[in-house]
């Protein structure tokens, strides 16, 4: 257990729908990054958050969103959802001083049909 | 923009020999850290060893040990005595040490394969 929880673990929706995918950092965690992993390919950054706001941007489609909540916890919304938006899905935490590397969580798998 | 570059899409190595994986990154910084992660089959995200810009000595980490050229801006990995445990993607990436820029920028991966 990396101390990095994300759910659910996996999520089969149809095209055009909405769907929230979940993440709570490692205890003392404040920035949280979401990625997008495809088939077979890297790790694509999407977006940071830190202590509640917003401190980068990767290359985030219009169609998500994220929030971070005052229990530090972060919520990653997909919406209209395309069959490319077929992914692994990977929050991982950082402390205040996170040169040491970033904590992953294990991902949500999430299918689109 | 930094970029990473992993040349080597699949590697393959008998089990107890030495394989090293490549690595050349491209940035204007003059500190930063860099990161080597393993992907297992689990597909769990798990940092291998990681090296700071401004230290010249090479991070190891039990078998795992890296040759970090900053000139040529390269950070091979090179695993000792593979097992089969080491069967996995392999991910280098980048991380800015300036303030507001903590992401970490992938490479597109290395899939090492164990021969027994």
């Amino acid at each position: 257990d990396s101390g990095v929880t994300q759910t659910p673990k996996h999520l089969i929706t149809a095209t055009g729908q909405r769907v929230t995918l979940r993440c709570s950092p490692r205890s003392g965690d404040l920035s949280v990054y979401w990625y997008q992993q495809s088939l077979d390919q890297g790790l694509q950054f999407l977006i940071q958050y830190y202590n509640g706001e917003e401190r980068a941007k990767g290359n985030i489609l219009e169609r998500f969103s994220a929030q971070q909540f005052p229990d530090l916890h972060s919520e990653l919304n997909l919406s209209s959802l395309e069959l490319g938006d077929s992914a692994l899905y990977f929050c991982a935490s950082g402390g205040p001083d996170s040169t040491y590397g970033y904590t992953f969580g294990s991902g949500t798998r999430l299918t689109v049909v | 923009a930094q970029t990473v570059t992993q040349s080597q899409p699949e590697m393959s190595v008998q089990e107890a020999e030495t394989v090293t994986l490549s690595c050349t990154y491209d940035t204007s910084e003059s500190d930063y850290y860099l990161f080597w992660y393993k992907q297992p089959p689990s597909r769990q995200m798990i940092l291998v060893i990681r090296q700071e810009a401004y230290k010249q000595q090479n991070a190891t980490e039990n078998r795992f040990s890296v040759n970090f050229q900053k000139a040529a801006k390269s950070f091979s990995l090179k695993i000792s005595d593979s097992q089969l445990g080491d069967a996995a993607m392999y991910f280098c990436a980048y991380r800015s040490a300036n303030f507001g820029n903590e992401k970490l920028t992938f490479g597109t991966g290395t899939r090492l394969t164990i021969i027994p």
